[in-house]
């Protein structure tokens, strides 16, 4: 079946450190898009990509890098400039041109700090 | 810039009975999406129901139906018949020409047996 795979499901960080959050799909989906999510915040945009090797900054990109270099894949870092990384983070995709049809989303990751 | 505003932080509903979950958004577009998604527990994304901006019909899908009302830029979401398994937190969401989703905070959906 096809989808989206979020790894881990649970990660920690340390101080100081980077970390790397995946997400891969196999839907063929043009667009991919990282969200966090806090409590009462509601899902908030990190980058979005509509084409491989570009991306966008979404509302809350500092601290946060991304690269798209093959279709598929969209993985988000998670940089020791992120002063607050404690947090749920959900990948989606969609396909371009088709604006009824949903956002597909991965079943996400749990980032905390140590 | 496109909002949406959810302004039911938390609600509750006997089972069987009908709620309704309100959304409103602001926008200069004359033509988009909106949509309606529900993560129960399991933190999953479920689309619930869709509409399209263009369409004076209120969308349907089984229990779920939306109140949309285009000059008043509202969106509500009916669940009639709920049912425990309706327990969620629900998101209204808009969509961007730009294929960008706008969320809003959510509605956590409790269900009271």
């Amino acid at each position: 079946d096809g989808g989206i795979t979020q790894s881990p499901k649970y990660l920690f960080r340390k101080e100081g450190q980077n970390v790397t959050l995946s997400c891969e799909q196999n839907l063929n989906h043009d667009a991919m898009y990282w969200y966090r999510q806090d409590p009462g915040q509601g899902l908030r945009l990190i980058y979005y990509s509509q084409i491989v090797n570009d991306f966008q900054k979404g509302d809350i990109a500092e601290g946060y890098s991304v690269s798209r270099e093959k279709k598929e894949s969209f993985p988000l870092t998670v940089t020791s400039a992120q002063k607050n990384p404690t947090a749920f983070y959900l990948c989606a995709s969609n396909i371009l041109g088709r604006p009824t049809w949903p956002q597909h989303f991965g079943d996400g990751t749990r980032l905390s700090i140590l | 810039a496109q909002t949406v505003t959810q302004s039911q932080p938390e609600m509750s509903v006997q089972e069987a009975e009908t709620v309704t979950l309100s959304c409103t958004y602001d926008t200069s577009e004359s033509d988009y999406y909106l949509f309606w998604y529900k993560q129960p527990p399991s933190r999953q994304m479920i689309l619930v129901i869709r509409q399209e901006a263009y369409k004076q019909q209120n969308a349907t899908e089984n229990r779920f139906s939306v109140n949309f009302q285009k000059a008043a830029k509202s969106f509500s979401l009916k669940i009639s018949d709920s049912q425990l398994g309706d327990a969620a937190m629900y998101f209204c969401a808009y969509r961007t020409r730009d294929d960008k989703i706008i969320f809003g905070k959510g509605t956590r959906l409790h269900i009271l047996p």
